[in-house]
Formats: C-alpha cells, sequence, structure tokens
C-alpha cells in the first residue's frame, strides 16, 4: 500500500508554453500533498503544500503564479509551470501523507517516481 | 525552526567493508527522524525513520541508525555494502506535526568492487 505515482515521467516543452504535472496517491486518500524541486546533484527544496478544497501554501521564494497547484481530488494534486523557461528545468517530485497506518505509514511521506521537465 | 546538516557529499567505499553516512540536526523541539535513498531519476525511497522509543532503528535492505540526541546526530551504518547500495541518501526532520520535511543535502554512497 501507499504508493505515490506521477505522469509523465518525462516532459519536453518549448519555453512560453505551459505544461501540467500530476500526482496521485493510488490506494490511499491524501488530504495534504507537497511539491518539491531538486536541482541536478541538490536535495529537494520544499516548494509547496498543496491542500484539498483550499489553496496550496508557498514556500518563500516560490511564485505562486507561476507554479499553479491544484488539489482537486483527495487522490489527485497538479502542477502547472507556467511560461516555462529554461531555468524552470529540474526534477519535480510529489509526495503524499498517508493517514497513520495506511501502508503501515506514520507519520512518513510517500514519494512518487519524479518527473524530469526539460524547457528548451 | 529545524535544519539538516550532511557533512559527506560524497562517500566511495568498497564492496562488502562497513559505511556510516553522518546526518546531524538542529530543533529547538522534538522531531521525528528520517532517512531516505534516491536512485537515480527515481523518487525518495523511504529507508528508516525514528519516532520514539529505541535508540537503534533497523531499516530495509540491512541499514540501520542510532538517535544521539545529547549529540542530535542520526548518523545511518551497514556494515557491509553492495554495489547496488550506490545512490543518493538523505536524511530528514519533521516536527512531530508529521508535516514538512526538512532534507539534509544528500550523500551520495558510492560503492566499489
Amino acid at each position: 500500500g501507499a504508493v505515490v505515482s506521477q505522469h509523465p515521467s518525462r516532459v519536453i516543452c518549448k519555453s512560453g508554453t505551459s505544461v501540467k504535472i500530476e500526482c496521485r496517491s493510488l490506494d490511499f486518500q491524501a488530504t495534504t500533498m507537497f511539491w518539491y524541486r531538486q536541482f541536478p546533484k541538490k536535495s529537494l527544496m520544499l516548494m509547496a503544500t498543496s491542500n484539498e478544497g483550499s489553496k496550496a501554501t508557498y514556500e518563500q521564494g516560490v511564485e505562486k503564479d507561476k507554479f499553479l497547484i491544484n488539489h482537486a481530488s483527495l487522490t489527485l494534486s497538479t502542477l502547472t509551470v507556467t511560461s516555462a523557461h529554461p531555468e524552470d528545468s529540474s526534477f519535480y517530485i510529489c509526495s503524499a501523507d498517508p493517514p497513520a497506518g495506511v501502508g503501515g505509514a506514520y507519520y512518513e511521506q510517500y514519494f512518487g517516481p519524479g518527473t524530469r521537465l526539460t524547457v528548451t | 525552526a529545524q535544519s539538516v546538516t550532511q557533512l559527506d557529499s560524497q562517500v566511495p567505499v568498497f564492496e562488502e567493508a562497513p559505511v556510516e553516512l553522518r546526518c546531524n540536526y538542529s530543533s529547538s523541539v522534538s522531531v521525528y527522524l528520517f532517512w531516505y535513498v534516491q536512485y537515480p531519476n527515481q523518487g525518495l525511497q523511504l529507508l528508516l525513520k525514528y519516532l520514539s522509543g529505541s535508540t537503534l532503528v533497523k531499516g530495509i535492505n540491512g541499514f540501520e541508525a542510532e538517535f544521539n540526541k545529547s549529540q542530535t546526530s542520526f548518523h545511518l551504518r551497514k556494515p557491509s555494502v553492495h554495489i547496488s547500495d550506490t545512490a543518493e541518501y538523505f536524511c530528514a526532520v519533521s516536527d512531530m506535526e508529521g508535516y514538512k520535511y526538512i532534507f539534509g543535502t544528500g550523500t551520495r554512497l558510492k560503492v566499489l568492487a
């Protein structure tokens, strides 16, 4: 149990276009999901906390108008990178916090496999 | 606020040798501690976690970690590594609300034949 998927795994888009990344909890409901960005050979930077039914909470320095987050249901959160630029190229990872006990999870996050975004 | 320090950015070690990956944290409140592993171009997989109780925590793939409150450390160890253990290892903390993680900068473990 406690599986998180992401789609697509890899996407290439042209500068100026928008791209949507989906994060799904496959076998549990997640009222909270997290979006991270990982630069090459660097740690994970928390971008925002996605809350089902309410606005996302963005970390300091993250442009909320550029990185739109929608948590439309208890199993789906989406990250849309708007007007993408080459500097937005990165590895984006989502995670979800299952209810205590689901899949043996207590106070831990389960991570998706990540999405490699390349903006040309 | 919490912070996590992983002093070693890279650790090379020969196959079947023991390894220790260091993690120190700073926090004004009690925390939960985690170690995750990331293989190339993949997400993170939980190795082990400390919530409470015994300070020696055993995880998957033969890894273990010891919580030392006085030294604010949570070092990861394995007595005998395999080539397949080559990966990036991240230490993370969260407060007891259990929400936001703070990650260390990661340690790349490279196992040599």
